[in-house]
This record gives structure tokens, sequence and C-alpha cells, in this order.
């Protein structure tokens, strides 16, 4: 069936290091969000794509969408304590209408 | 303005009863979606509401899971017979799409954390 893979599943980085997380969908999608979960704390939403080959900044975070508009990635740079949580991909199918399907997030940790 | 918001925060229930689970959308939402996520586990889509079309129950994982959307706002989540597997935190999200390919920002309630006994 129609899936969205995220990888990887945990990720534990030094403070100041950078982090990537991936997205990968087995059919292409019209879109794709990004949405930040902290601990404890209920899904945020970050940022959509829409385009192929998309990419869009906020601060230190860089999100693309690839030009088949079948993988995605967010890229966040010299990470701080304040980025730790999970990072879900959502991505709406083009082959079916108001489908949405959830990665199952990467937990980004950080080491002091 | 006020978020979405779901009650009850928390829900402890015995094995085999039914409960109900209630969220209140961002008002002139048009669009509603429940999802459910597992301890340590990824969201998973449940139901969707857009307007008055017909929702979208393909990610209803058993016939014990029914949705309501009344009067095109507030939603109810309903499992009957409850199984210990249907433990999760259940967390509603509305969006002002009213459009297809409109941008479709989705804002998440706080949850209900559901646990079967």
């Amino acid at each position: 069936g129609q899936q969205v893979m995220q990888i990887p599943q945990y990720q534990h980085v030094q403070e100041g290091e950078d982090f990537t997380t991936y997205c990968n969908s087995s059919t292409t999608l019209s879109n794709i969000q990004w949405y930040k979960q902290r601990p404890g704390g209920h899904p945020v939403f970050l940022i959509q794509l829409v385009k192929s080959g998309e990419v869009k900044k906020q601060k230190r975070l860089t999100f693309q969408f690839g030009e088949a508009k079948k993988n995605s990635s967010l890229h966040i740079t010299a990470t701080q304590t304040t980025d730790v949580g999970t990072y879900f991909c959502a991505g709406r199918m083009m082959n079916r209408d108001d489908k949405i399907i959830f990665g199952k997030g990467t937990r980004l940790h950080i080491l002091p | 303005g006020a978020g979405v918001s779901q009650s009850p925060s928390n829900k402890v229930t015995e094995k085999g009863k039914d409960v109900e689970l209630r969220c209140d959308p961002i008002s002139g939402h048009t669009a509603l979606y429940w999802y459910r996520q597992s301890l340590g586990q990824g969201l998973e889509f449940l139901i969707y509401f857009q307007g008055n079309s017909a929702p979208d129950k393909s990610g209803l994982p058993s016939d014990r899971f029914s949705a309501e959307r009344t009067g095109g706002s507030v939603s109810t989540l309903t499992i009957q017979r409850t199984q210990q597997e249907d433990s999760a935190v259940y967390l509603c999200a509305s969006s002002l799409a009213s459009a297809k390919w409109a941008q479709e920002t989705q804002y998440f309630g706080p949850g209900t954390r559901l646990l079967v006994l």
C-alpha cells in the first residue's frame, strides 16, 4: 500500500552539529508538510512544500522537496537544545484525494 | 484566538466499554481530522471530514470505531467495546482548507490520552 517512510527513526547529535531527516514516499505526492512535536506536546506545523524541487528555509531549518515529488528532507544547521523533539513528515497522495499519510517521525536528541 | 480543543484530556476505561472523545475545531475551519498516536509511534490517520462531503473513513482500524461531525463543527470519535490495543493518544486537527489544493496547515488539539485496562 501507499507508504511514507521516514529515516532515521532516532538521531543523537552533539549540540552544534547538523541534523537531517529524510522522508520517502512510494507514490508521487501533491504536497508534503513537516511537523515538530516536542516531548509531551502535540504536533505543530512547520512548513508545506508544493513545487517540484522546492527549497524553503526557516532560520536554521532547510526543507527540500525532491524533483520527482516523492521525497523530502529537513536539515537543521547547528542544532540547539530547543530543537529536541520528533519531526514528522506528512505527504498528501496525488493519486488519492485528500489522503494524508504521516511518516513515523524522527526523534532528535541533543547531547549538551 | 482559541485553538483546537479536545476533551477529555485523559480517559481510563475498562476493556469492553464504549468511549466518546470530543473535538472542537477552530471556528470556521471546514476540514477536521482524527489521528491516533501510540506510544513512541508516528501519527496514524483515522478519518477526515471536509464540509458537507462524505467523510474519508479509510483510516478507521475496525468497525468499532466511528465518528460524527455535527453541524460542520464539533466532532466526536466513538470507540465501542474498547480493547487494550486501543490505548493511545487521539489527536484532532482542523484546517481552513476549502479547496482541494489550498494551503492546508493543520492545527492540532492537545489530544485525549486513552488507557484501556
